[in-house]
């Protein structure tokens, strides 16, 4: 069955530290991956996608992601956080067929200090 | 404004009673989506509906029936709800099998089971 796992559940920076937080899926085939943000009180943006192309892409916000193939894994980063990016950030993935829906992980709460 | 919309944003129930959670997009969208968010466990799928007419049981599906009652409508169903049932809903929507665009999510409803 497809899974998501990100690992760290709850990351806490100083203004200005870099962010990387770690997300790996499992599925044989191909994968549309996602990271979605969720700020107190609020519900799902949209962060930043990849469907195919290059692996690193970039989103809203100053975030990016790399997906690896060989380690089923998209991490999130930014250069330099601000206490504005406190907020859960969730990975999430869907297999590349109609109909599929998306399978997220269980999220991490990120706090950043000002 | 174009979104997806839920109704009510909050909701107390007592153990046994049942309710209806309503979702509606006007985006045109194919697919409809129904998660619950719960600490430390990210957004669970609960049930889906790829296209009209047809509906999907998700990871968590039980103690819910959903609804496709047109393209736009989307609602999920407690008989009789349970304080298990305790949880933030989220509907989402998307335009195709596969979401290109990424998914539409609304701003939740916050259910408690007394």
């Amino acid at each position: 069955a497809q899974s998501v796992s990100q690992h760290n559940h709850h990351v806490i920076l100083s203004e200005a530290a870099s962010l990387e937080l770690g997300c790996n899926y499992s599925y044989g085939g191909t994968v549309n991956l996602f990271w979605y943000v969720q700020y107190p009180g609020q519900h799902l943006q949209l962060l930043l996608k990849y469907f195919s192309g290059d692996p690193l892409v970039k989103g809203i916000k100053g975030f990016e992601a790399e997906f690896i193939k060989s380690k089923f894994s998209f991490n999130l980063r930014k250069p330099s956080v601000q206490w504005s990016d406190t907020a859960e950030y969730f990975c999430a993935a869907q297999a590349n067929q109609a109909g599929t829906a998306l399978i997220f992980g269980k999220g991490t709460t990120l706090s950043v200090s000002s | 404004n174009a979104g997806v919309t839920q109704t009510p944003k909050f909701q107390v129930l007592k153990t046994g009673q049942s309710m209806t959670l309503q979702c509606a997009q006007d985006m045109n969208h194919n697919s409809m989506y129904w998660y619950r968010q719960d600490p430390g466990m990210g957004l669970r799928l609960i049930y889906y509906s790829a296209s009209e007419g047809t509906t999907d049981k998700g990871e968590v599906p039980n103690g819910y029936n959903v609804s496709r009652l047109n393209k736009r409508e989307f609602s999920l169903r407690l008989e009789s709800a349970a304080p298990s049932q305790t949880s933030v809903y989220f509907c989402a929507s998307t335009s195709a099998g596969t979401p290109i665009y990424g998914y539409t999510f609304g701003s939740g409803t916050r259910l408690t089971v007394v």
